[in-house]
């Protein structure tokens, strides 16, 4: 009940276009969903993060959204840039402790 | 505001070795984190402090794995002996309130 699954494994998106990662969990006790992007050479970012009392999130190009029933979230990326090309990881987590997906790698191209 | 801090960035070490990382965390987040991330997944929780005590380590191979968090500020891992499947980026991460969490850059060792 403590996984966090993280699809697609890596992702080719042209500039301008929409980046969709998704992921699936399976603990009903979580209540915290971030996205993290990680440089390489660098530690993950936080980037946005959702609680399961509302369906969606925005922040600039950024977007969550919150399935609860389906104890699905996923990410989109609006006009994608060359500069969006990182790792992406889901999370969940309860209480002061985070489950990490696998992880996405993005590319974008120009 | 300062980030996490770790030190060293990189360590090359042979198998059987031993090799310690350090981890600063942001002032004032009581909790901390160490993480083990192999190439290609994500990370991997070893350790939390809250604190000065251990909340969770049941990830953590005693084994081989020790850390501590002397003073509740600054904290240590230490792997004695080194294997070759130790070879990871070891991320340290800091929070004030729940499972916000703040990373550092990381120490990549290579277990050689």
């Amino acid at each position: 009940q403590q996984q966090v699954k993280q699809s697609p494994q890596s992702l080719i998106v042209q500039k301008g276009g929409i980046s969709i990662i998704n992921c699936a969990y399976e603990n009903t006790a979580f209540d915290y969903f971030p996205w993290y992007q990680q440089f390489p050479g660098k530690g993950p970012a936080l980037l946005i993060a959702i609680r399961p009392d509302v369906s969606e999130k925005k922040e600039g190009r950024f977007t969550i959204s919150f399935n609860k029933s389906a104890k699905q979230f996923s990410l989109h990326i609006m006009d994608s840039q060359p500069g969006d090309s990182a790792t992406y990881f889901c999370a969940a987590g309860g209480y002061n402790k985070l489950i990490f997906g696998a992880g996405t790698r993005l590319a974008v191209h120009p | 505001e300062a980030g996490v801090a770790q030190s060293p960035r990189y360590k090359i070490i042979e198998k059987r070795q031993s090799v310690a990382f350090w981890c600063n965390p942001i002032s004032g987040h009581a909790t901390l984190y160490w993480y083990q991330q192999i190439l290609g997944q994500g990370p991997k929780l070893l350790i939390q402090f809250q604190n000065n005590g251990v909340v969770d380590d049941s990830q953590l191979p005693k084994d081989r794995f020790s850390a501590e968090r002397l003073k509740g500020v600054d904290s240590t891992l230490k792997i004695q002996p080194a294997k070759l499947e130790d070879s990871a980026v070891y991320l340290c991460a800091s929070s004030l309130e729940g499972p916000k969490e703040f990373f550092g850059p990381g120490t990549r060792l290579t277990v050689l």
